[in-house]
């Protein structure tokens, strides 16, 4: 099954509120890698986090990885209608690490 | 660059026919993967490719078959199609292990 857990699976907001995603992993991960897909395109690279307890932030993106290394977060602060989309971790096992398997993504729409 | 590229954009199959989805970088990329999406699953692994002339399984690997004869090329055949196969599928590449992957812009698959 899905060894990657995402929640929520949806989530909608207030334009400028804030928003979180959380990626679970039943087994250590090597690394983790975050990706945006707007409605009806492809999902696009937004960054990757390698070491424990990493945080990093791309503008009002806020990326975590857990100490463990089995789960992560994504924060978008202040939202805004151009942050709509589904927005997937996906994560290298340390045993089988040439596979990246998706978690099922948090669907994100705002009210503008 | 054309970056990865896929045909057809849109496809319609009875049931027990036979396809290929085609797929083609030209970045060079040593890893080359399918993945099909669909509602509530997030973005589940097929098939993927190492390098020319390695293929493995991923999550998903039945009623598929994949080859990698070329860096370039990545082919995915359905040997015969199935309604459960309605789907979206995307082919993906990276540079290498830990590497951002490229999406294609996928194709729609509707088996009837």
């Amino acid at each position: 099954g899905q060894q990657v857990m995402q929640i929520p699976q949806y989530q909608h907001v207030q334009e400028g509120e804030d928003f979180t995603t959380y990626c679970n992993s039943s087994t250590t991960l090597s690394n983790i890698q975050w990706y945006k897909q707007r409605p009806g395109g492809h999902p696009v690279f937004l960054i990757q986090l390698v070491k424990s307890g990493e945080v990093k932030k791309q503008k009002r993106l806020t990326f975590q990885f857990g100490e463990a290394k089995k789960n992560s977060s994504l924060h978008i602060t202040a939202t805004q209608t151009t942050d709509v989309g589904t927005y997937f971790c996906a994560g290298f096992r340390i045993q089988g690490a040439q596979k990246l398997v998706f978690g099922q993504g948090t669907r994100l729409t705002i009210n503008p | 660059n054309a970056g990865v590229t896929q045909t057809p954009k849109f496809q319609v199959l009875k049931t027990g026919q036979s396809m290929t989805l085609q797929c083609a970088q030209d970045m060079n990329h040593e890893y080359m993967s399918w993945y099909r999406q669909d509602p509530g699953m997030g973005l589940r692994l097929i098939h993927y490719s190492v390098g020319a002339g390695i293929t493995d399984q991923g999550e998903v690997p039945n009623g598929y078959n994949v080859s990698r004869s070329t860096t370039e090329d990545f082919p995915l055949r359905l040997l015969s199609a199935a309604p459960s196969q309605t789907s979206v599928y995307f082919c993906a590449s990276r540079r290498g292990f830990s590497y951002e992957q490229y999406f294609g812009p996928g194709t729609r698959l509707t088996v009837t």
